[in-house]
């Protein structure tokens, strides 16, 4: 077990460009999270995966972000037509249902400019 | 709705001294709670948990937390601080049975002083 992957660790993009960040969980692991840090604050809850499906999703989410966890493994973070704003650390988390603890991986640091 | 502060962003301790880090939280339902430790550009790290058990949680790398509904804390204690712990320390909560997200507090920066 190689702990939560999340790749790439750093990402600078041009304003308006799409990223795509992919996060492979533990394996076993059934419940998936992405957050997102700002300089400063903690992380921040975006959206979360129960196997493939999912289930919740925060305001913070914009259309212009989608996630994806297709085969209830590894999921992908989409952002598109980035903007400044969206510069922060997103970090993925997952968790065993009926397991409290969350094991997050190192996280992808955006920087739009 | 549920929420964590984190009294003090900045906190100097000096080295073999007490680490007292604040943990104030409010939640509707009986909540679980949480302390995550984050160094640079790095993901964070599970230091210890309270899950309606023992009051007083025992974690790792000598940290402790008391779990205190009256007055709705659970701050985070070491009692000798050492170098290494210097770091991003989160608190966190969540409510059991659900989607079990994480509300984190803003975060306090722990500095060790030679």
């Amino acid at each position: 077990d190689t702990g939560v992957s999340q790749d790439p660790r750093h990402k600078i993009t041009k304003r308006g460009q799409n990223v795509t960040f992919r996060c492979d969980p533990i394996s076993e692991h059934n419940r998936l999270y992405w957050y997102r840090q700002t300089l400063g604050q903690g992380p921040e809850f975006l959206t979360y995966f129960q196997n493939e499906a999912q289930l919740e999703k925060s305001r913070l989410l914009s259309d212009r972000f989608s996630a994806e966890r297709p085969k209830g493994s590894f999921s992908t973070l989409e952002i598109q037509r980035t903007e400044q704003g969206d510069s922060a650390m997103y970090l993925c988390a997952s968790s065993l249902r009926g397991d409290t603890e969350a094991f997050f991986g190192q996280g992808t640091r955006l920087t739009v400019v | 709705a549920q929420s964590v502060t984190q009294l003090g962003s900045h906190v100097s301790v000096s080295e073999g001294a007490l680490v007292l880090l604040r943990c104030n939280y409010s939640s509707s339902v009986p909540p679980y709670l949480f302390w995550y430790v984050q160094y640079p550009n790095q993901g964070l790290q599970l230091l210890l948990k309270y899950t309606s058990a023992a009051t007083l949680v025992k974690g790792i790398n000598g940290f402790e937390a008391e779990f205190k509904k009256s007055e709705t804390s659970f701050h985070l204690t070491k009692p000798s601080a050492h170098m290494s712990d210097a770091a991003e320390y989160f608190c966190a909560v969540t409510h059991p049975g659900g989607n079990e997200k994480l509300t984190f507090g803003t975060g306090t920066r722990l500095t060790i002083i030679p």
